[in-house]
């Protein structure tokens, strides 16, 4: 099974800010078949980056994703009040579809 | 629209079995699979399994072989995720979600609404 280990475990962040968060695996996802969610308080995660690098639709260009093998990044370009959550990155390319353990992105 | 809409909130004694549901509409079901996660008070996210809606091949967690079983309904358009055995630990929001059977089209997109399901005697 692969696991993924996210980093930080919280980033606290002004609104106008970039935010850079970190999904690493224990071993390399293949085709890079990995995903990213965002999920607030309440509600059902909600896809945001697939393929590592594809925003899904509907979702604003500040946020981006990148990496292959082991490192994969979400960089949020400047934060708006409503992107304050936590982001799950997940692999989808084995039998196993694991998920990291998240990334709180809360108000400094 | 796309759109997985689930069961309602369920309280279960220890012991006891639990079958959540969760009915696609807006696409043909039948073409993609669903996989089941969970989300235990203030934790992240655990997935449970998946089941393709085409051929109803199932792939279940490791940690819940033997209690977990995962079915579809083609005629309805609705799955379903039946835990046995239920422990405190198992108290949790369920959710469903719908993605390609292939690898190449993996990614969960819709989910479900959650489903809370409550383990306590």
């Amino acid at each position: 099974e692969i696991v993924l280990t996210q980093s930080p475990g919280t980033l606290s962040l002004s609104p106008g800010e970039r935010a850079t968060l970190s999904c690493r695996a224990s071993q390399s996802v293949s085709s890079s078949y990995l995903a990213w969610y965002q999920q607030k308080p309440g509600q059902a995660p909600r896809l945001l980056i697939y393929g590592a690098s594809s925003r899904a639709t509907g979702i604003p260009d500040r946020f981006s994703g990148s990496g292959s093998g082991t490192d994969f990044t979400l960089t949020i370009s400047r934060l708006e009040p409503e992107d304050f959550a936590v982001y799950y990155c997940q692999q989808y390319g084995s039998s196993s579809r694991t998920f990291g353990q998240g990334t709180k992105v809360e108000i400094k | 629209q796309v759109q997985l809409v689930q069961s309602g909130a369920e309280v279960k004694k220890p012991g006891a079995s639990v079958k959540v549901s969760c009915k696609a509409s807006g696409y043909t079901f039948t073409s993609y699979g669903i996989s089941w996660v969970r989300q235990a008070p203030g934790q992240g996210l655990e997935w449970m399994g998946w089941i393709s809606a085409y051929n109803g091949n199932t792939n279940y967690a490791q940690k819940l072989q033997g209690r977990v079983t995962m079915t579809t309904d083609t005629s309805t358009s609705t799955a379903y995720m039946e835990l046995r055995s239920l422990r405190s630990d198992d108290t949790a929001v369920y959710y469903c979600a719908s993605h390609g059977d292939d690898y190449r089209f993996g990614w969960f997109d819709p989910w479900g609404q959650g489903t809370l399901v409550t383990v306590s005697s």
